[in-house]
């Protein structure tokens, strides 16, 4: 599976919009992208997932570039329940998840 | 829907003894179940996969006779740790596909392992 690159660490004001990148330059055409969050010792919560087109629920945004090297988690409205790890992971399908280190999400009041 | 449930959620045992840990779909068929291990400030770390009916795949580095794996059903994985010993304390986390879909994983809240 495609290897990701993301920042370690992001603060956002709550209320605002948290925009999460990640970089899969190595991404094959038939990879997703994921995008889980780990709240502190809890299990992860999936968020979403696409392949090119950019999707949305209830949770999050994903924009995926037109290349597919990179895209970012949009969260629209930060709350302090958003503080957590965020992983951007890259796979096929069948495919078991690979974690890597992920972004510190913090919201601050 | 796609519910995991992991038991028991926190457990202290002494080192030597042995540890079993159930995971369960509550709501779906699982035909694959994974099993993660996280230590401290670490990210999750897969150590090994589970099929219903067949031996559990482990990965490299991960002793398959320490960490026992059975999947008997398509709604149960336990993992039994024997031996334990201090070095294996740790956030243990099991994760389920759903039958016939797109093998989204689903997590179970964890369960966090002391050996004292």
């Amino acid at each position: 599976d495609a290897k990701t690159t993301q920042p370690p660490s992001m603060d956002c004001a709550e209320g605002r919009a948290a925009n999460l990148p990640c970089n899969h330059s190595t991404i094959s055409g038939n990879e997703y992208v994921y995008w889980y969050r780990q709240i502190h010792s809890q299990g992860p919560q999936y968020i979403i997932h696409g392949l090119k087109n950019n999707e949305t629920n209830e949770m999050a945004s994903l924009i995926i570039t037109e290349d597919r090297k990179s895209s970012t988690l949009i969260l629209p409205h930060a709350t302090l329940r958003d503080t957590a790890v965020y992983y951007c992971i890259v796979r096929a399908s069948s495919r078991q998840l690979t974690f890597g280190s992920g972004t510190q999400l913090t919201v601050l009041p | 829907g796609a519910v995991v449930s992991q038991h028991p959620s926190r457990v202290i045992c002494k080192s030597g003894t042995s540890v079993k840990i159930e995971c369960r779909s509550l709501d779906f068929q699982a035909t694959t179940m994974f099993w993660y291990r996280q230590f401290p400030k670490q990210s999750l770390m897969l150590m090994a996969t589970s099929n219903e009916g067949s031996k559990a795949t482990y990965e490299q580095g991960v002793e398959k006779d320490k960490f026992l794996i059975n999947h008997a059903s398509l709604t149960l994985s336990t993992l039994t740790v024997t031996s334990a010993h201090p070095e294996d304390s740790s956030f243990y986390i099991c994760s389920a596909t759903i039958w016939g879909t797109s093998y989204e994983q689903y997590f179970g809240p964890g369960t966090r392992l002391t050996v004292t």
